[in-house]
Protein backbone atom coordinates (compact mmCIF):
# COMPACT_ATOMS: atom_id res chain seq x y z
CA UNK A 1 0.00 0.00 0.00
CA UNK A 2 1.01 3.65 -0.79
CA UNK A 3 2.69 5.62 2.27
CA UNK A 4 3.79 9.08 3.01
CA UNK A 5 5.82 10.33 5.82
CA UNK A 6 6.18 13.79 6.64
CA UNK A 7 9.42 14.05 9.00
CA UNK A 8 8.15 16.81 11.05
CA UNK A 9 4.85 17.67 12.90
CA UNK A 10 5.64 21.35 13.76
CA UNK A 11 8.99 23.62 12.45
CA UNK A 12 8.93 27.33 14.34
CA UNK A 13 11.24 29.68 12.08
CA UNK A 14 12.14 33.06 12.21
CA UNK A 15 11.22 35.34 9.07
CA UNK A 16 14.60 34.80 6.21
CA UNK A 17 15.53 31.75 7.31
CA UNK A 18 15.85 28.67 4.79
CA UNK A 19 13.08 26.09 5.04
CA UNK A 20 13.25 22.79 4.38
CA UNK A 21 10.35 20.14 4.97
CA UNK A 22 11.04 16.32 4.35
CA UNK A 23 8.53 14.02 2.79
CA UNK A 24 9.21 10.08 2.01
CA UNK A 25 7.35 8.17 0.32
CA UNK A 26 6.74 4.32 -0.65
CA UNK A 27 4.80 3.31 -3.76
CA UNK A 28 6.08 0.93 -6.38
CA UNK A 29 5.01 2.25 -9.66
CA UNK A 30 5.53 5.30 -10.93
CA UNK A 31 5.10 8.39 -8.85
CA UNK A 32 3.40 11.65 -9.15
CA UNK A 33 4.18 13.92 -6.52
CA UNK A 34 2.32 16.95 -4.95
CA UNK A 35 2.70 19.54 -1.69
CA UNK A 36 -0.42 21.24 -0.58
CA UNK A 37 -0.78 23.98 1.58
CA UNK A 38 -3.48 24.70 4.03
CA UNK A 39 -3.55 28.28 5.45
CA UNK A 40 -5.19 29.01 8.60
CA UNK A 41 -8.97 28.79 7.92
CA UNK A 42 -8.72 28.21 4.66
CA UNK A 43 -8.67 24.73 2.54
CA UNK A 44 -6.38 23.42 0.86
CA UNK A 45 -4.32 25.06 -2.51
CA UNK A 46 -1.74 23.11 -4.79
CA UNK A 47 2.17 24.70 -3.94
CA UNK A 48 3.66 22.35 -6.83
CA UNK A 49 3.87 19.14 -8.53
CA UNK A 50 6.13 16.32 -10.19
CA UNK A 51 4.81 14.18 -13.44
CA UNK A 52 7.93 13.61 -15.26
CA UNK A 53 11.16 15.41 -16.42
CA UNK A 54 12.95 18.06 -14.25
CA UNK A 55 13.02 16.42 -10.60
CA UNK A 56 13.76 20.15 -9.54
CA UNK A 57 10.19 21.89 -9.76
CA UNK A 58 9.27 24.88 -8.94
CA UNK A 59 5.46 25.87 -7.52
CA UNK A 60 4.12 29.03 -6.48
CA UNK A 61 5.16 31.61 -3.79
CA UNK A 62 8.82 30.73 -4.31
CA UNK A 63 8.64 27.10 -3.28
CA UNK A 64 10.48 24.26 -5.01
CA UNK A 65 10.54 20.57 -4.41
CA UNK A 66 13.40 18.19 -5.55
CA UNK A 67 12.49 14.52 -6.80
CA UNK A 68 15.07 11.78 -5.51
CA UNK A 69 14.19 8.42 -7.01
CA UNK A 70 17.16 7.09 -5.06
CA UNK A 71 15.63 8.04 -2.11
CA UNK A 72 12.13 8.15 -2.15
CA UNK A 73 12.22 11.95 -1.73
CA UNK A 74 9.91 15.20 -2.53
CA UNK A 75 11.27 17.48 0.01
CA UNK A 76 9.62 20.79 -0.66
CA UNK A 77 11.99 24.19 0.13
CA UNK A 78 11.96 27.80 0.33
CA UNK A 79 14.85 29.78 1.17
CA UNK A 80 13.62 32.39 2.72
CA UNK A 81 10.47 32.20 4.73
CA UNK A 82 8.50 35.11 5.39
CA UNK A 83 5.71 35.43 8.26
CA UNK A 84 2.54 34.76 5.19
CA UNK A 85 4.07 31.47 4.73
CA UNK A 86 2.78 30.37 8.03
CA UNK A 87 0.19 27.43 7.44
CA UNK A 88 0.27 23.45 7.10
CA UNK A 89 2.08 21.42 4.53
CA UNK A 90 1.10 18.38 3.12
CA UNK A 91 2.94 16.34 0.78
CA UNK A 92 0.85 13.73 -1.28
CA UNK A 93 1.58 11.04 -3.92
CA UNK A 94 -1.10 9.47 -6.27
CA UNK A 95 -2.23 6.19 -6.52
CA UNK A 96 -4.62 4.58 -8.99
CA UNK A 97 -7.21 6.28 -7.96
CA UNK A 98 -6.59 8.92 -4.91
CA UNK A 99 -3.92 10.77 -3.53
CA UNK A 100 -2.54 9.55 -0.16
CA UNK A 101 -1.67 12.47 1.91
CA UNK A 102 1.63 12.72 4.66
CA UNK A 103 0.11 14.02 8.14
CA UNK A 104 0.99 17.00 7.35
CA UNK A 105 3.73 19.55 8.81
CA UNK A 106 3.10 22.95 10.48
CA UNK A 107 4.84 25.71 10.07
CA UNK A 108 4.79 28.57 11.96
CA UNK A 109 7.12 31.70 11.42
CA UNK A 110 8.11 34.38 13.92
CA UNK A 111 7.84 37.83 12.83
CA UNK B 1 -15.40 30.99 -10.55
CA UNK B 2 -14.18 27.61 -10.61
CA UNK B 3 -14.88 26.26 -7.50
CA UNK B 4 -15.75 23.28 -5.25
CA UNK B 5 -18.45 24.36 -2.66
CA UNK B 6 -20.10 22.39 0.56
CA UNK B 7 -21.91 22.83 2.63
CA UNK B 8 -22.80 23.52 5.61
CA UNK B 9 -19.52 24.98 6.60
CA UNK B 10 -19.79 24.43 10.73
CA UNK B 11 -21.92 21.22 12.06
CA UNK B 12 -23.13 20.43 16.01
CA UNK B 13 -25.14 17.47 16.23
CA UNK B 14 -25.93 14.42 18.50
CA UNK B 15 -25.42 11.09 18.46
CA UNK B 16 -27.61 9.24 15.73
CA UNK B 17 -28.93 12.11 13.81
CA UNK B 18 -29.14 11.48 10.34
CA UNK B 19 -27.07 14.35 8.24
CA UNK B 20 -25.86 15.30 4.98
CA UNK B 21 -22.88 17.35 3.72
CA UNK B 22 -23.59 18.73 0.27
CA UNK B 23 -20.73 19.34 -2.26
CA UNK B 24 -21.17 20.86 -5.74
CA UNK B 25 -18.57 21.39 -8.29
CA UNK B 26 -18.96 24.06 -11.57
CA UNK B 27 -16.36 22.66 -13.76
CA UNK B 28 -17.88 19.47 -15.71
CA UNK B 29 -15.26 17.70 -13.53
CA UNK B 30 -15.46 13.73 -13.51
CA UNK B 31 -14.00 12.82 -10.43
CA UNK B 32 -15.19 13.52 -6.85
CA UNK B 33 -14.02 12.19 -3.23
CA UNK B 34 -14.43 13.20 0.08
CA UNK B 35 -11.86 13.09 2.34
CA UNK B 36 -11.59 13.47 6.60
CA UNK B 37 -8.97 15.29 7.91
CA UNK B 38 -7.68 14.45 11.76
CA UNK B 39 -4.47 16.12 13.75
CA UNK B 40 -1.69 13.84 13.36
CA UNK B 41 -3.48 11.94 10.75
CA UNK B 42 -3.54 13.98 7.25
CA UNK B 43 -6.24 13.67 5.19
CA UNK B 44 -7.98 9.96 4.42
CA UNK B 45 -10.18 9.00 1.98
CA UNK B 46 -13.79 8.05 2.66
CA UNK B 47 -15.17 7.47 -0.93
CA UNK B 48 -14.78 8.64 -4.15
CA UNK B 49 -16.91 8.73 -7.16
CA UNK B 50 -15.48 8.60 -10.62
CA UNK B 51 -18.32 9.42 -12.79
CA UNK B 52 -22.07 9.37 -12.66
CA UNK B 53 -23.69 6.59 -10.59
CA UNK B 54 -19.67 4.81 -10.22
CA UNK B 55 -18.71 4.92 -6.59
CA UNK B 56 -16.18 3.26 -4.42
CA UNK B 57 -14.80 3.01 -0.78
CA UNK B 58 -11.75 5.06 0.01
CA UNK B 59 -9.76 4.00 2.90
CA UNK B 60 -11.61 5.44 6.12
CA UNK B 61 -15.73 4.55 4.17
CA UNK B 62 -17.00 3.21 7.73
CA UNK B 63 -20.03 4.81 9.23
CA UNK B 64 -20.70 7.34 5.84
CA UNK B 65 -22.86 6.75 2.52
CA UNK B 66 -22.67 8.68 -0.72
CA UNK B 67 -24.41 9.06 -3.98
CA UNK B 68 -23.52 10.69 -7.46
CA UNK B 69 -26.99 10.69 -9.39
CA UNK B 70 -25.36 14.19 -11.39
CA UNK B 71 -22.09 15.06 -12.63
CA UNK B 72 -21.59 18.35 -10.30
CA UNK B 73 -23.03 17.13 -7.07
CA UNK B 74 -21.65 14.38 -4.42
CA UNK B 75 -23.46 14.68 -1.17
CA UNK B 76 -21.66 12.82 2.04
CA UNK B 77 -24.44 11.03 4.46
CA UNK B 78 -23.56 10.25 7.87
CA UNK B 79 -27.00 7.97 8.56
CA UNK B 80 -26.28 7.66 12.38
CA UNK B 81 -23.25 9.86 13.35
CA UNK B 82 -21.00 9.35 16.32
CA UNK B 83 -18.43 11.05 17.81
CA UNK B 84 -15.45 9.75 16.30
CA UNK B 85 -16.85 11.12 13.04
CA UNK B 86 -16.40 14.46 14.66
CA UNK B 87 -13.48 15.57 12.09
CA UNK B 88 -13.00 18.30 9.26
CA UNK B 89 -14.43 16.92 6.19
CA UNK B 90 -12.96 18.56 2.59
CA UNK B 91 -14.94 17.64 -1.04
CA UNK B 92 -12.52 17.87 -3.69
CA UNK B 93 -13.10 17.76 -7.33
CA UNK B 94 -10.30 16.57 -10.64
CA UNK B 95 -10.74 16.63 -14.25
CA UNK B 96 -9.75 12.77 -13.69
CA UNK B 97 -9.05 9.77 -11.42
CA UNK B 98 -6.04 9.00 -10.30
CA UNK B 99 -2.87 11.69 -9.65
CA UNK B 100 -2.29 13.28 -12.79
CA UNK B 101 -5.07 15.84 -12.54
CA UNK B 102 -4.53 18.45 -9.42
CA UNK B 103 -7.48 17.92 -7.29
CA UNK B 104 -9.40 21.26 -5.99
CA UNK B 105 -10.30 21.04 -2.47
CA UNK B 106 -13.82 22.84 -1.27
CA UNK B 107 -13.37 24.69 2.06
CA UNK B 108 -13.92 22.19 4.28
CA UNK B 109 -17.35 21.49 6.49
CA UNK B 110 -15.96 21.58 10.68
CA UNK B 111 -18.80 18.61 11.98
CA UNK B 112 -19.02 18.27 15.91
CA UNK B 113 -21.04 15.20 16.57
CA UNK B 114 -21.73 14.61 20.71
Amino acid sequence: AQSVSQHNHHVILSEAASLELGCNYSYGGTVNLFWYVQYPGQHLQLLLKYFSGDPLVKGIKGFEAEFIKSKFSFNLRKPSVQWSDTAEYFCAVNAVSKLVFGAGTILRVKS
Amino acid sequence: EAQVTQNPRYLITVTGKKLTVTCSQNMNHEYMSWYRQDPGLGLRQIYYSMNVEVTDKGDVPEGYKVSRKEKRNFPLILESPSPNQTSLYFCASSLGSGGAYEQYFGPGTRLTVT
